[in-house]
């Protein structure tokens, strides 16, 4: 059965504070991985990772993929009160248009 | 680009009503679209997904008699809830797909149902 567990589920910093959010997976036929956030509406679309040890960066948000441990992460630095929501990954697999999502971290920032 | 909406954004409507969603892509034709139901704290959960001109595919146990869809074109997808109970009250998402190596998903906005 196919299978993503994000860490941890919840998450309080203050601002300014660096976070670390994690993924693991396994999936059948894997061929990406997304990260959403998701605040008070739908899921936005960060990050589309299909290359292991390539970081992907935009602003202060950075997102890197390791097929072989089956795992990527997402990083915030200097992170913001607006960085506040859930934080969603799902992997992608071939043969199959579905994305399993995790659960999400909830990551609140205080200013 | 890859713009999605969905309408009503949000809809109260009373118990035993049917209520239809509709899931637009704005700038793109989306070969495939995908309904999901959030409830509050929980992830999101796919209901089934829809191709242009053929039946739509549900997920175990999303009931396909009580949440009609229809993919009449490629830019657009509607949910029908028929017969709303309260316990349908929900945030309901839908995504349109580009089918392609790496399949990615864009996300229309969400439509809020409260039944009363």
């Amino acid at each position: 059965e196919d299978k993503v567990v994000q860490s941890p589920l919840s998450l309080v910093v203050h601002e300014g504070d660096t976070v670390t959010l994690n993924c693991s997976y396994e999936v059948t036929n894997f061929r990406s991985l997304l990260w959403y956030k998701q605040e008070k509406k739908a899921p936005t679309f960060l990050f589309m990772l299909t290359s292991s040890g390539i970081e992907k960066k935009s602003g202060r948000l950075s997102s890197i993929l390791d097929k072989k441990e089956l795992f990527s992460i997402l990083n915030i630095t200097a992170t913001q009160t607006g960085d506040s929501a859930v934080y969603l990954c799902a992997p992608t697999q071939g043969g199959s248009e579905k994305l399993v999502f995790g659960k999400g971290t909830k990551l609140t920032v205080n200013p | 680009g890859a713009v999605v909406s969905q309408h009503p954004s949000w809809v109260i409507c009373k118990s035993g009503t049917s209520v239809k969603i509709e899931c637009r892509s704005l700038d793109f034709q989306a070969t495939t679209m995908f309904w999901y139901r959030q409830f509050p704290k929980q992830s999101l959960m796919l209901m089934a997904t829809s191709n242009e001109g053929s039946k739509a595919t549900y997920e175990q146990g999303v009931e396909k008699d009580k949440f009609l869809i229809n993919h009449a074109s490629l830019t657009l997808s509607t949910l029908t809830v028929t017969s709303a109970h309260p316990e349908d009250s929900s945030f309901y998402i839908c995504s349109a797909g580009i089918v392609g190596l790496y399949n990615e998903q864009f996300f229309g906005p969400g439509t809020r149902l409260t039944v009363l």
